[in-house]
């Protein structure tokens, strides 16, 4: 059974904190992924990564960045977390291809008080 | 750029009854299009999607969706519901030149009264 891994499902942080968000997959995908979700603005895609080392920004990357050191393996890395950054997050990855399917975590509740 | 419009946030059905939530893009060269559905507490899981050919499209858990070109539409319908579809539903575009990046709608939450 194919499989995304995210580390946490909840998370609660202080402001000020570094946050490392850890993803991984199973099925050898070159693509991943990192998503926001918030009710009313769907998912909203933050860096996305095509192979180990690459990395590519999102629609929405300010205060935040990746790190892809192994194929498998996809962090998201919140620099000094803010309150706006409560967010559900969500992994993805896929083979590369426009008409693959994309395999998600389960997702990362984060609070940041 | 692509976008993709969910007009309907959140759509009430008895059970058995017929369900279709909307969906319409805006993409400039062929969309491949797909929806996701996410249960409570779950990630997303893929539905179908549709890049070419027959313009009816089957899916997963008796969904099925109709691409319109004319209408800029790719909406999604189950002939009767059950309690379990009860979830959020989302519609996304990608492009050919966008390294498999998909444009997500903002989703719509679908409620099964018995």
């Amino acid at each position: 059974d194919v499989k995304v891994t995210q580390s946490s499902r909840y998370l609660v942080k202080r402001t000020g904190e570094k946050v490392f968000l850890e993803c991984v997959q199973d099925m050898d995908h070159e693509n991943m992924f990192w998503y926001r979700q918030d009710p009313g603005l769907g998912l909203r895609l933050i860096y996305f990564s095509y192979d180990v080392k690459m990395k590519e920004k999102g629609d929405i990357p300010e205060g935040y960045s990746v790190s892809r050191e192994k194929k498998e393996r996809f962090s998201l890395i919140l620099e000094s977390a803010s309150t706006n950054q409560t967010s559900m997050y969500l992994c993805a990855s896929r083979l590369p291809g426009v008409y693959t399917e994309a395999f998600f975590g389960q997702g990362t509740r984060l609070t940041v008080v | 750029a692509q976008s993709v419009t969910q007009p309907d946030i959140h759509i009430t059905v008895s059970e058995g009854a017929s369900l279709e939530l909307r969906c319409n893009y805006s993409y400039g060269a062929t969309p491949y299009l797909f929806w996701y559905v996410q249960s409570p507490g779950q990630g997303l899981q893929l539905l179908l999607k549709y890049f070419s050919g027959d313009t009816l499209v089957q899916g997963i858990k008796g969904f099925e969706a109709e691409f319109k070109r004319s209408q800029s539409s790719f909406n999604l319908r189950k002939p009767s519901v059950h309690w379990s579809d009860a979830a959020e539903y989302f519609c996304a575009v990608g492009a050919a030149d966008s390294w498999g990046k998909l444009q997500f709608g903002a989703g719509t939450q679908v409620v099964v009264t018995p």
